[in-house]
């Protein structure tokens, strides 16, 4: 079965822009995460969906937010672009029960000059 | 508060004998560990994960052991070859959320 699409995988932004991040996670899970990967502070979690509501946030400022739609593809949002946003951003999915297992994305390269 | 940590950055081991990545948390409440490896500019790829009810964990050449009373887990690779050079990383999450803590990840080279 398809994994987890994340698009774009590369974007350039300037300082004070917004920008938006799509991610459709494997058919049939309904949890998406969304995680931020940088040199200094590795991998930190961001926020989680299911069933479209905001399940658990991370430590981040209000600038980035998220929704999902129904269909579970799910989006993130960062306005107010700053040169620290600069990163790779993950997306997960997970299913339930049996069908239980964290999968990630390729990433979405996200550089703010 | 770094609730998960691995604290060697590198690992350099000859091909053919055997990885152990290291990994220690501090929040009793984790029940639910994964390890990833990853490469540059790419997700996380699953390795292997441990529920707390288990002490060990097998697949292929993976194994993960798990010490609650030392809250501490490692990954053993036997016997590791070249492709498994990698960032490895160590994740937990508590039962009830999807929330990974990561670690800092270790670095695993293989040489030939």
């Amino acid at each position: 079965k398809a994994g987890v699409t994340q698009t774009p995988r590369y974007l350039i932004k300037t300082r004070g822009q917004q920008v938006t991040l799509s991610c459709s996670p494997i058919s049939g899970h309904r949890s998406v995460s969304w995680y931020q990967q940088t040199p200094g502070q590795g991998l930190q979690f961001l926020f989680e969906y299911f069933s479209e509501t905001q399940r658990n946030k991370g430590n981040f400022p209000g600038r980035f937010s998220g929704r999902q739609f129904s269909n579970s593809r799910s989006e993130m949002n960062v306005s107010t672009l700053e040169l620290g946003d600069s990163a790779l951003y993950l997306c997960a999915s997970t299913g339930q029960g049996l069908n239980y297992g964290y999968t990630f994305g390729s990433g979405t390269r996200l550089t703010v000059v | 508060d770094q609730q998960v940590k691995q604290n060697s950055p590198s690992l350099s081991v000859q091909e053919g004998r055997i990885s152990i990545l290291n990994c220690d948390y501090t929040n009793s409440m984790f029940d639910y560990f994964l390890w990833y490896k990853k490469y540059p500019a790419e997700g996380p790829t699953f390795l292997i994960s441990i529920s707390s009810i288990k002490d060990k964990n097998e697949d292929g050449r993976f194994t993960v052991f798990l010490n609650k009373s030392a809250k501490h887990l490692s990954l053993h690779i036997v016997p590791s070859q070249p492709g498994d050079s990698a960032v490895y990383f160590c994740a937990a999450k508590k039962s009830g959320s999807e929330k990974l803590v990561f670690g800092k990840g270790t670095k695993l080279t293989v040489n030939p």
